[in-house]
């Protein structure tokens, strides 16, 4: 079945650093989602991805899906505290979404 | 969130009983969908539902029931032969098919079998 890998699993940044987490597919995606979840908290969807190639920017966060729709990245720029909780990538095919293991996100003040 | 209501928080019961968590919603969504998330593993999809009267299993749906009676309704029993039930269970719902359309989660209900 398909599986989406997620790296790394944990993310430790100083505040005001750039990050990026990155999730790659072993099957190619109908497109890619995009979710946070605080401590203690449920996932947010944060946003969709659906062309090959396609970047797509909140803010700080700039989220891009590869030419081959198979691997997808999240980049913060000048990390906040706000930023804190793990991050998802899920890929959808038909009715299902698969989850990658998440990047937990830590800031250091 | 607003329009989904998974009751209790935090549930506990004993080895060998099964247990049923409540999800709700009034978002007026046809799909619903129950994942269980474990420390480092992500969510997992137990079932899905795109309609009424339709259910169909996900990855992990061993130990594991659902009914779907109503549109607003998707209740999840965890049954005695899920070998390692304790874990934290979301339910989900979307307007539509999952690969076109953002998923909404419930708050979640913390489970502990003791």
């Amino acid at each position: 079945g398909q599986q989406v890998m997620q790296i790394p699993q944990y993310q430790h940044v100083q505040e005001g650093e750039d990050f990026t987490t990155y999730c790659n597919s072993s099957t190619t995606l109908s497109n890619i989602q995009w979710y946070k979840q605080r401590p203690g908290g449920h996932p947010v969807f944060l946003i969709q991805l659906v062309k090959s190639g396609e970047v797509k920017k909140q803010k700080r966060l700039t989220f891009q899906f590869g030419e081959a729709k198979k691997n997808s990245s999240l980049h913060i720029t000048a990390t906040q505290t706000t930023d804190v909780g793990t991050y998802f990538c899920a890929g959808t095919n038909d009715y299902k979404l698969s989850f990658g293991a998440g990047t937990t996100v830590t800031v250091r003040a | 969130d607003g329009g989904i209501t998974q009751s209790p928080k935090y549930l506990f019961r004993k080895e060998g009983q099964n247990v049923t968590l409540s999800c709700e919603q009034n978002l007026n969504h046809d799909a619903m969908y129950w994942y269980r998330q474990d420390p480092g593993q992500g969510l997992r999809l137990i079932y899905y539902s795109q309609i009424v009267n339709d259910f169909q299993k996900g990855d992990i749906a061993e130990g594991y029931s659902v009914s779907r009676e109503k549109k607003e309704s998707f209740p999840l029993t965890v049954t005695s032969a899920q070998k390692n039930p304790t874990a934290f269970y979301l339910c989900a719902t979307a307007p539509g098919a999952a690969s076109r359309n953002e998923q909404f989660f419930g708050p979640g209900t913390r489970l502990t079998v003791l």
